[in-house]
């Protein structure tokens, strides 16, 4: 059975880097039917996509949060990563990670996801 | 990017009755690409439904998606006690772009 574990710190400071990784167990991430995200919600609002990565390194970022985000993928320790950089207290929220599925005839919806992880923007 | 609007913003209903929730798209989606989720209090969200009407694995037939286009419907069509929580649509589009809905509360009257 798929599972996602999200970890990093749970407080970042104004200006700082925000650094997590996601370690998938129970499957590969390198499987070619599947892309891997990274989601957010912030208290009592809704959800937002940060960006999605395949085990090649192919990425897509959020418009929004492109210029302050980069996600990348390992292969070899079954995990991908999110650094978002110059924090505020906007980015004050929940981060998830989970699996996107994304074969031809099969794709563009998260089937499992992590049990996210809470990270707060403060000094 | 494509914007969902989901409506109402809350619905309250009891306990066995239908629940119908709207998700509309401002430019068309391909229903192949809409999805929806259940979250429940300090939980991930949960796939329902994929492909617009497809249900994922494990998630009772009383949910059923349906729509095309622009405007796209959850249906559950007898309520029970844990289906009480909030609803997200999430839409797919070019080089993997993804957005979803603001939700829909369904809390019991």
């Amino acid at each position: 059975q798929l599972q996602l574990q999200e970890s990093g710190p749970g407080l970042v400071k104004p200006s700082e880097t925000l650094s997590l990784i996601c370690i998938v167990s129970g499957g590969s991430i390198s499987s070619s039917s599947y892309f891997w995200g990274w989601i957010r919600q912030s208290p009592g609002k809704g959800l937002e996509s940060i960006g999605n990565i395949y085990y090649s390194g192919t990425t897509y970022y959020n418009p929004s949060l492109k210029s302050r985000v980069t996600i990348s993928v390992d292969t070899s320790k079954n995990q991908f990563s999110l650094k978002l950089n110059s924090v505020t207290a906007a980015d004050t929220a929940v981060y998830y990670c989970a699996r996107l599925r994304g074969s031809v005839y099969d794709r563009g919806y998260f089937d499992s996801w992590g049990q996210g992880t809470q990270v707060t923007v403060s000094s | 990017e494509t914007v969902l609007t989901q409506s109402p913003g809350t619905l309250s209903l009891s306990p066995g009755e239908r629940a119908t929730l709207s998700c509309r798209a401002s430019q068309s989606v391909s229903s192949s690409y809409l999805a929806w989720y259940q979250q429940k209090p300090g939980q991930a969200p949960r796939l329902l439904i994929y492909g617009a009407s497809s249900r994922a694995t494990g998630i009772p037939d009383r949910f059923s998606g349906s729509g095309s286009g622009t405007d796209f419907t959850l249906t559950i069509s007898r309520l029970e006690p844990e289906d009480f929580a909030v609803y997200y649509c999430q839409q797919y589009g070019n080089s993997l772009s993804i957005t979803f809905g603001q939700g829909t509360r369904l809390e019991i009257k």
